[in-house]
């Protein structure tokens, strides 16, 4: 069956450091993958859609990879901030626009 | 500012009591999902439409849910009759496809919280 496995322990970093989170995923064939975040009692927030075919993709200090071959997408946060605490998912986007989630990581930045 | 407007933000209810959750996607999006989520599943996926029509509502009890899209600024969830286990924030999105593929971004609501009793 198709899964989607993020670390389910909370990652705490000293602020000032990279942050990186881990999606993998089983029996899929995504043509994309978006990254979320979500706030404690907010609805989440879209961060990055990177393709199939992009290696890489940057947006100030996130960047995502993605490795069709590992079936793995990585996402980084440089120069972290408490600000960036927060919980992330990911979601591989497979068939016909369907979106379906990781159960996320939950991100702390200590000051 | 356009936003996905969800109601009711909280609910409590009975068991055995109908809940109807509704959402209003953002004007021009022609994609709606409806999600779940609870601490143990994380976001799970009920149910979505496209232009209004369902095309996947494999991830719903199909017993006691129904979604529906009776026009462009209204989707409905509605639980009937509904159980404790239901107990869950209820999350619309909407998001805009074109070309039978979707590569764009979900807007997602505040949620709905329901407790049911």
């Amino acid at each position: 069956s198709q899964k989607i496995e993020q670390n389910s322990e909370a990652l705490n970093i000293q602020e000032g450091k990279t942050a990186t989170l881990t999606c993998n995923y089983t029996n899929y064939s995504p043509a994309y993958l978006q990254w979320y975040r979500q706030d404690p009692g907010r609805g989440p927030v879209f961060l990055l859609l990177i393709r199939e075919n992009e290696k890489e993709k940057r947006k100030e200090r996130l960047k995502v990879t993605f490795d069709t071959t590992l079936k793995q997408s990585l996402f980084h946060i440089t120069a972290s901030q408490p600000a960036d605490s927060a919980t992330y998912l990911c979601a591989p986007v497979t068939g016909f626009q369907k979106l379906v989630f990781g159960t996320g990581t939950r991100l702390l930045v200590s000051p | 500012d356009a936003r996905v407007t969800q109601t009711p933000r909280d609910k409590v209810t009975e068991m055995g009591q109908e809940v109807t959750m509704r959402c209003q996607p953002i004007l021009g999006h022609n994609t709606v999902f409806w999600y779940r989520q609870t601490m143990m599943q994380g976001l799970e996926l009920l149910a979505y439409f496209r232009n209004r029509a369902p095309l996947d509502d494999s991830g719903m009890p199909k017993d006691r849910f129904s979604a529906e899209m009776p026009d462009a600024t209204l989707a409905t969830l509605k639980i009937q009759p509904s159980e404790p286990r239901d107990s869950a924030v209820y999350f619309c999105a909407s998001g805009l496809t074109s070309g039978g593929s979707n590569t764009g971004e979900l807007f997602f609501g505040e949620g709905s919280r329901l407790t049911v009793l």
